[in-house]
């Protein structure tokens, strides 16, 4: 089945600890990215990685960190969480189709909450 | 930069009744896609349509259908004989045109929940 997936789908933290929460698609994406989401903010992208070894910055990096070793995973590494860091999280792959494509899909979700 | 807005917090139907949910955004850009996400209760984003920018026609999935105004900047989803698995989060969603450099970002707007009323 083709799918994104993350893990942990839950999690209680305390600040500093520094944590993965780990993402894998099995469609042969180029893209990923991951989104957080805020009650009153709606999703905002975190990260993003065009390809292996390509990642940038989306509109709210701070705090945040990734990697693109492999073209089917894309961790998201928090190395000293605050609580402010408590939110829903999103990872998503899409296609880099030649002009016209692209839907992202979205894995389950990460639920984190930083105490 | 772009922006999305949905200007209905909230929205309730009868099942089997028809319901429109708006959204308006803001580019300068000509080519770009659309989007409608659910998310329900299980917090799953669930792609329920889209639109290229360059389409005239309005693109139909089942029982979803979209009203896209490009002059307007409006894009609209009628969800028709409404069920109550349709009860869920609604977003709206803007993605720029790759061939003319734009980025893969989604930009969401705040989203609109819909209750589904037996």
């Amino acid at each position: 089945e083709a799918q994104v997936t993350q893990n942990p789908r839950y999690l209680i933290t305390v600040t500093g600890k520094k944590l993965t929460v780990t993402c894998s698609q099995n469609m042969n994406h180029e893209y990923m990215s991951w989104y957080r989401q805020d009650p009153g903010l709606g999703l905002r992208q975190i990260y993003y990685s065009m390809n292996v070894e390509v990642t940038d910055k989306g509109d709210v990096p701070e705090g945040y960190k990734v990697s693109r070793k492999e073209k089917r995973n894309f961790p998201l590494i928090l190395e000293s969480p605050s609580p402010n860091q408590t939110s829903l999280y999103f990872c998503a792959s899409s296609p880099r189709l030649a002009g016209r494509k692209g839907t992202q899909y979205f894995g389950p979700g990460t639920r984190l909450l930083v105490l | 930069a772009q922006t999305v807005t949905q200007s209905q917090p909230e929205m309730s139907v009868q099942e089997a009744e028809t319901v429109t949910l708006s959204c308006t955004y803001d580019t300068s850009e000509s080519d770009y896609y659309l989007f409608w996400y659910k998310q329900p209760p299980s917090r799953q984003m669930i792609l329920v349509i889209r639109q290229e920018a360059y389409k005239q026609q309005n693109a139909t999935e089942n029982r979803f259908s979209v009203n896209f105004q490009k002059a307007a900047k409006s894009f609209s989803l009628k969800i028709s004989d409404s069920q109550l698995g349709d009860a869920a989060m609604y977003f709206c969603a803007y993605r720029s045109d790759l061939t003319q450099g734009g980025s893969e970002k989604l930009v969401f707007g705040k989203g609109t929940k819909l209750t589904v009323n037996p």
